[in-house]
């Protein structure tokens, strides 16, 4: 499985930017990278989506790199709703199964 | 959006018994469903695919006999924990693979069950 790797946790002020960042070396040409975020005893929630070019949204922004190796989830004033565990996504390669990582705790202070 | 349901929200069952737990997709059709288990402070770990029609994959090291799962139409997959033990006891939760945009997945609430 196609292996993606974020930071346990991080921090931000309220209604500052927020960059999420992901490492996902080994994934395939075709592979779309997804978000999701969960807050506790809920199910994860879709945030946003993208395979080569930027992304943005109404809830956030995905930068993808050039090589597609990384990527980064931009949250562009964090609110203490924002609060949650988020997970960069990779399926499993020929598939459309998920394969969750550890996910990045986002805690978002007053 | 598209909205996906589970029942119960919760539920507390005696070891030995068996739950299931519905998942349902309200406002789109889903060939594709998807069973999590998650402990906690742990990650999402899939469990079985569930494909309408057919029979449910399993992930390894998933018991296909403990962990029932039918997917009698397009929006709807159920997951039976048989003769339950504590060592069950998590949240379970389940997506649909949505055949609109780009196949992405939407996740039901979770359903967290208590073994006794």
């Amino acid at each position: 499985d196609a292996k993606t790797t974020q930071p346990n946790s991080m921090e931000s002020n309220e209604e500052e930017p927020v960059h999420l960042p992901c490492n996902h070396s080994t994934i395939s040409g075709t592979d779309y990278i997804h978000w999701y975020r969960q807050l506790p005893s809920q199910g994860p929630e879709y945030v946003i989506h993208g395979l080569t070019s930027n992304v943005n949204n109404r809830m956030a922004s995905l930068a993808i790199a050039e090589d597609r190796k990384s990527s980064t989830l931009i949250l562009h004033r964090a609110t203490l709703r924002d609060a949650a565990v988020y997970y960069c996504i990779l399926p499993r390669a020929g598939t459309y199964k998920y394969i969750f990582g550890t996910g990045t705790r986002l805690k978002v202070l007053a | 959006g598209a909205v996906v349901s589970q029942h119960p929200s919760w539920v507390i069952c005696k070891s030995g018994t068996s739950v299931k737990i519905e998942c349902r997709s309200l406002d789109f059709q889903a060939t594709t469903m998807f069973w999590y288990r998650q402990f906690p402070k742990q990650s999402l770990m899939l469990m079985a695919t569930s494909n309408e029609g057919s029979k449910a994959t399993y992930e390894q090291g998933v018991e296909k006999d403990k962990f029932l799962i039918n997917h009698a139409s397009l929006t709807l997959s159920t997951l039976t924990v048989t003769s339950a033990h504590p060592e069950d006891s998590s949240f379970y939760i389940c997506s649909a693979r949505s055949l609109d945009g780009y196949n992405e997945q939407f996740f039901g609430p979770g359903t967290r069950l208590t073994v006794l």
